[in-house]
């Protein structure tokens, strides 16, 4: 069974770090993984989907990596400022059999960026 | 494109009563939705799959009689939770597709349950 796992469980910086959030999950047969912010007491907000044969996506201070083979994903934030303050939720998307299409999520990383 | 909403946001009931929560796709067709739920600082768990038109499909451990899901059009699904109790109390998010199992998802906001 996919399991995913997030380290740190919780982050706190000042404002201006350059973070790096971890996922690893234990199945490499994945369709796609995607991050995504969840801000207290709210929905999700999708940040980067990245497709089981691209290495990496960037969008604005935002980079995540994917090594598929290793089971391994980094999202990193440049120059973190308070606003970035939520919870980071890793999760990816199986792609065979039961799996196909269910998504497994990580307990997420919760960032606190002070000023 | 691609909003999903839910309603209630918040819903306080009391112990033994009923409570229906609505999912709506605003500017796409949903063949699939999903409706997962989250405890205080843990993943989401997916508890059901539904297809418009036909029955849902529970994960394991996933009581269908006291989660009754009906995705009735390609717009809506609903999840009702029957006699409900404390431990019922959770955030509820659903999630929706246009076509095959693996097309994006798109999140509601979520709904949170108290259950007093």
């Amino acid at each position: 069974k996919q399991e995913v796992t997030q380290i740190p469980a919780a982050l706190s910086v000042p404002e201006g770090e350059n973070l790096v959030l971890n996922c690893s999950f234990t199945d490499s047969a994945i369709y796609n993984l995607q991050w995504f912010r969840q801000d207290p007491g709210k929905g999700l907000t999708s940040l980067l989907l990245i497709q089981s044969s691209q290495r990496e996506q960037t969008s604005g201070r935002l980079n995540a990596s994917l090594d598929k083979s290793s089971g391994r994903s980094t999202l990193y934030i440049a120059a973190s400022q308070p606003g970035d303050s939520a919870t980071y939720l890793c999760a990816v998307k199986g792609d065979r059999g039961s799996t196909l299409g269910r998504l497994y999520f990580g307990r997420g990383t919760q960032l606190t960026v002070w000023p | 494109g691609a909003v999903v909403s839910q309603h209630p946001s918040r819903v306080i009931c009391k112990s033994g009563t009923s409570v229906k929560i609505e999912c709506r796709s605003l500017d796409f067709q949903a063949t699939t939705m999903f409706w997962y739920r989250q405890f205080p600082k843990q993943s989401l768990m997916l508890m059901a799959t539904s297809n418009e038109g036909s029955k849902a499909t529970y994960e394991q451990g996933v009581e269908k009689d006291k989660f009754l899901i009906n995705h009735a059009s390609l717009t809506l699904s609903t999840l009702t939770v029957t006699s409900a109790h404390p431990e019922d109390s959770s955030f509820y998010i659903c999630s929706a597709a246009r076509g095959a199992a693996t097309d994006t998802q798109y999140f509601g906001p979520g709904t949170r349950l108290t259950v007093l």
